[in-house]
């Protein structure tokens, strides 16, 4: 397996532009994990899905922010419109079950939002 | 109050040092304790992980809980300037599968 792809890798957009952050997680793991990391604030967790549906969005910032996971391979970050804070570093990581199972996490996507 | 709390550093060492890293959490209801390792631009990785108050070795590294204080540690000892790297705590509760992590702290192992 290729490990959590994401993607873009870098992306740099205009304030009040929208954002799609994109991940495919590690076939055959139910939990998906979106995580936003800065050095102010470290890594923060913003939602996460158990078999595609969303358990705990507590941590999603603003109504701008949402996720969503139509299948198994595939979910989305969706930031409308971007602002200037949002500027971060955003990780998708999958685990394949419950309990004391790892995390493998995907290269993040740098966002740059000017 | 953040329910992990880590001390971001940055902290720097000479080779050959031994480490001290720390965590301290809020909510019992989380059973794993992990440490992750974050290369500079790379996602992070698993280090360790346990589920019960008291020690654990993997070679260098030696990660620590302490359930009745709410307090976890990762010692390294001979440190290496490989060992160079954010590491993160990180609690998982068994029931909901909620992954949190603290902010991280900085290592520099100077040569």
């Amino acid at each position: 397996d290729a490990g959590v792809i994401q993607s873009p890798r870098h992306e740099v957009t205009e304030m009040g532009q929208e954002v799609t952050l994109r991940c495919k997680p590690i076939s055959g793991h139910d939990y998906l994990f979106w995580y936003r990391q800065t050095m102010m604030r470290g890594l923060e967790l913003l939602i996460y899905f158990n078999n595609n549906v969303p358990i705990d969005d507590s941590g999603m910032p603003e109504d701008r922010f949402s996720a969503k996971m139509p299948n198994a391979s595939f979910s989305t970050l969706k930031i409308q419109p971007s602002e200037p804070r949002d500027s971060a570093v955003y990780f998708c990581a999958s685990s394949p079950r419950q309990g004391a199972s790892e995390a493998f996490f995907g290269q993040g996507t740098r966002l740059t939002v000017v | 109050q953040k329910e992990v709390e880590q001390d971001p550093g940055p902290l720097s060492v000479p080779e050959g040092a031994i480490v001290s890293l720390n965590c301290t959490y809020s909510n019992s209801a989380f059973q794993y304790f992990m440490w992750y390792r974050q290369y500079s631009r790379k996602g992070p990785e698993l280090l360790m992980y346990t589920y019960s108050s008291g020690n654990k070795e993997d070679g260098r590294f030696t990660a620590q809980v302490d359930k009745s204080s709410k307090y976890i540690s990762l010692f390294i000892r001979d440190s290496q300037p490989s060992d160079s790297a954010t590491y993160l705590c990180a609690i998982l509760s068994s029931n909901t599968g909620k992954l949190i992590f603290g902010q991280g702290t900085t290592l520099q192992v100077k040569p």
